[in-house]
């Protein structure tokens, strides 16, 4: 079974450019989730998913984080304008129907904002 | 204030020795906890799941605990190896319907040869 994929691994930008991540999730797993983890510190999470209904994103920065989950597979999350806080390992985690306490996370991608 | 935490300091141990890492948190009343391995460049990846009313839970040279009146849970490795090491987060769920993690700042373990 394909874990979660997550493009790009590495990014660098300069603040306020734009920025985007693409999570294609472990297939027919429902739930998705966005993470941010910042060094040292755990993951945070940013959305929650159900097919392609938001359930929780009452941690997402709206003023500059946006995502979407079209077709309740793939999903993006956008980042406009960046700032230098943002810099994190933004993680995609995915959860089964029947197993839907244990989410299974992709490698993440890191940004590095300057 | 709601809070997890762990121990931000690395815990540095021979191989062969038992391994215990810990979770305390404050305010909040999860229905279980996870622990979770994480290496470097990695996401993190699910080890064990314990609920409320589980007191302890075993998975091959894993052991969790879950104590709801300390508010603390217990995470061993027994018989450690060097391949053991990696940071170890422990996420509790918020409780508050479909389900929702709260991280902890994970425990970083180093097993020496």
């Amino acid at each position: 079974e394909a874990g979660v994929a997550q493009s790009p691994r590495y990014k660098i930008i300069e603040k306020r450019q734009s920025v985007a991540f693409w999570c294609n999730p472990i297939s027919g797993h429902a739930t998705l989730y966005w993470y941010q983890q910042i060094l040292g510190q755990g993951p945070k999470l940013l959305i929650q998913f159900q097919n392609n209904g938001v359930v929780d994103d009452s941690q997402l920065p709206k003023d500059r984080f946006s995502a979407e989950r079209l077709k309740g597979v793939d999903s993006t999350l956008k980042i406009q304008p960046a700032k230098l806080e943002d810099s994190a390992v933004y993680l995609c985690a995915s959860s089964p129907p029947r197993a839907w306490e244990t989410q299974y996370f992709g490698p993440g991608t890191r940004l590095l904002v300057l | 204030s709601q809070k997890i935490e762990q121990n931000s300091e690395a815990l540095n141990i021979q191989e062969g020795k038992t391994a215990t890492l810990t979770c305390n948190y404050t305010n909040y009343s999860p229905a279980y906890l996870q622990w979770y391995r994480q290496d470097p460049g990695r996401g993190p990846v699910f080890l064990l799941l314990i609920r409320e009313n589980e007191k302890e839970k075993r998975k091959e040279r894993l052991k969790v605990t879950f104590d709801t009146t300390l508010k603390q849970s217990l995470f061993h490795i027994t018989a450690s190896q060097p391949a053991d090491s990696a940071t170890y987060l422990c996420a509790l769920d918020k409780n508050t319907g479909f389900q929702k993690l709260v991280f902890g700042t994970g425990t970083r373990l180093l097993v020496s040869p």
